[in-house]
C-alpha cells in the first residue's frame, strides 16, 4: 500500500542554516505530494504541494520538488529563522476518490537563534 | 471566515465510557475526514464523508468507533468503550467542491486530545 517515510528528527539548527528534510513515498499511479506544518500550539497548515512529477511547490521560502524517479519529496529552505520551529509532516494523495491523506510520522524542527 | 472547530478541545474518559467528538467543518465544504493522530506520529485516516455519505471508512480500527454526518455538515466522532490505547489526538479536516478552492487541500481543525485512564 501506500506510505511516506521521512527523516527522524528532531533537527536543531541555527538561525539562517540551510534546511533539509527528507521524505520518500511509495504509491501506486500518480500521487499528490504535500508538506504540512504545525507550528506549536496551532493546527495542521497546508504548506506546499506538487501535483506531478517535477512540480516544484514552494511557499514562505521552502521548496520541495516531486521526484519521482527517486519517489522524493525533499523539504529545503535556504536560510532557517526562530520562527520555522515546528513540526513538519510529508504527505500523499493516492489515486483513489476519497482524497485521504497518508502521512508521514513528522520531523520536529528547531531553530536557535 | 471561520475555519473548522472541533469540540471539545481535550477530553477525558475513564475506561469504558462512551465519547463523542464533534466537528464543524468550513461551511460550504462537502468533504470531511476523520484523523488520528497518537502521540509523536503523523495523523492516520480514520474516515472520509462526501456530503452525508460515509464512503470510506477503511481506517476505524473496530467497531467501537461509529462516525456520522447525518445532514452534510457537522459531524460526530463516536467511541464507545474506550479503551487506554484510543488516547490520541483526533482531527477533523474539510474540503471545497472541485473547482471552489485550492485543489486537494485540506483546512485542518485545531482537534480534539482524547485521554483515557
Amino acid at each position: 500500500g501506500n506510505s511516506v517515510t521521512q527523516m527522524e528528527g528532531p533537527v536543531t539548527l541555527s538561525e539562517e542554516a540551510f534546511l533539509t528534510i527528507n521524505c520518500t513515498y511509495t504509491a501506486t499511479g500518480y500521487p499528490s505530494l504535500f508538506w504540512y506544518v504545525q507550528y506549536p500550539g496551532e493546527g495542521l497548515q497546508l504548506l506546499l504541494k506538487a501535483t506531478k512529477a517535477d512540480d516544484k511547490g514552494s511557499n514562505k521560502g521552502f521548496e520541495a520538488t516531486y521526484r519521482k524517479e527517486t519517489t522524493s519529496f525533499h523539504l529545503e529552505k535556504g536560510s532557517v529563522q526562530v520562527s520555522d520551529s515546528a513540526v513538519y509532516f510529508c504527505a500523499l494523495k493516492g489515486s483513489s476518490n476519497t482524497g485521504k491523506l497518508i502521512f508521514g510520522q513528522g520531523t520536529t524542527l528547531q531553530v536557535k537563534p | 471566515g471561520a475555519g473548522v472547530s472541533q469540540s471539545p478541545r481535550y477530553k477525558v474518559a475513564k475506561r469504558g465510557q462512551d465519547v463523542a467528538l464533534r466537528c464543524d467543518p468550513i461551511s460550504g465544504h462537502v468533504s470531511l475526514f476523520w484523523y488520528q493522530q497518537a502521540l509523536g506520529q503523523g495523523p492516520e485516516f480514520l474516515t472520509y464523508f462526501q456530503n452525508e455519505a460515509q464512503l470510506d471508512k477503511s481506517g476505524l480500527p473496530s467497531d467501537r468507533f461509529f462516525a456520522e454526518r447525518p445532514e452534510g455538515s457537522v459531524s460526530t466522532l463516536k467511541i464507545q468503550r474506550t479503551q487506554q490505547e484510543d488516547s490520541a489526538v483526533y482531527l477533523c479536516a474539510s474540503s471545497p467542491p472541485r473547482g471552489e478552492g485550492p485543489l486537494d487541500e485540506q483546512f485542518f481543525g485545531p482537534g480534539t486530545r482524547l485521554t483515557v485512564l
